[in-house]
């Protein structure tokens, strides 16, 4: 158990449904990401929230939507999504610092149908 | 910019025996360096950084790690593999973007350890 919480585990959506990830931490950490994870591919920074404010967006689609409404909290909103957006989505926190380790739940894995 | 390489997509080792996997970065400035552990359908688990000091970095699980200014090297040890060992492994650097900084991920390595 990391201290970080990510719901549902598992999750199945056709490309016209309206889903959300949700990340909780109880670390106290006050930067919050979302990774991609992908078959045969690097992790993939999506975004990046300090202290609630969105510091990072690389150059995600649109039809991925953060939501950062505290410092706890983090949601990956999802809205016609495409078949190869099917990976595993890691939420991920760590306390402001560049020798601070982070944290990482333990995943989402998003399946498009 | 800031990235790390792992050159090696698999590696395998006896149990009993001793295991290297391998990381290089490129970094602009102070490095500061990580290993990640993820297991089958699970999320990333921090093993062990490199901030400042002693080369050799010990971590969980019995796993080591030296800092190799010279050969911009993070290798990650460990004297004697288990079965258990087996799962992916990262290696990470934090780029130099904003205060803090992003971690940033190389492909990962699968360890694979036979009895």
């Amino acid at each position: 158990e990391t201290g970080v919480t990510q719901t549902p585990r598992h999750l199945v959506m056709g490309m016209t449904n309206k889903k959300s990830l949700k990340c909780e931490q109880h670390l106290g950490h006050n930067a919050m990401y979302w990774y991609k994870q992908s078959a045969k591919k690097p992790l993939e920074l999506m975004f990046v929230y300090n202290f609630k404010e969105q510091t990072e967006n690389n150059s995600v689609p649109s039809r991925f939507s953060p939501e950062c409404p505290n410092s706890s909290h983090l949601f990956l909103h999802l809205h016609t999504l495409q078949p190869e957006d099917s990976a595993l989505y890691l939420c991920a926190s760590s306390q402001e610092g560049r020798r601070t380790e982070a944290f990482f739940g333990q995943g989402t894995r998003l399946t498009v149908v | 910019a800031q990235s790390v390489a792992q050159p090696e997509d698999q590696v395998n080792v006896a149990e009993g025996n001793p295991l290297t996997v391998k990381c290089t970065y490129s970094v602009s400035g102070n490095p500061y360096l990580f290993w990640y552990v993820q297991y089958p359908n699970r999320g990333l688990q921090f093993l062990l950084k490199y901030i400042t000091g002693d080369n050799l970095v010990k971590g969980s699980y019995g796993f080591e790690a030296e800092f190799n200014k010279s050969q911009t090297s993070f290798h990650l040890k460990k004297p004697s593999a288990l079965v258990s060992d087996s799962a992916l492994y990262f290696c990470a650097v934090r780029d130099g973007s904003g205060s803090q900084g992003n971690l940033i991920f190389g492909k990962g390595t699968k360890l694979s350890v036979k009895p």
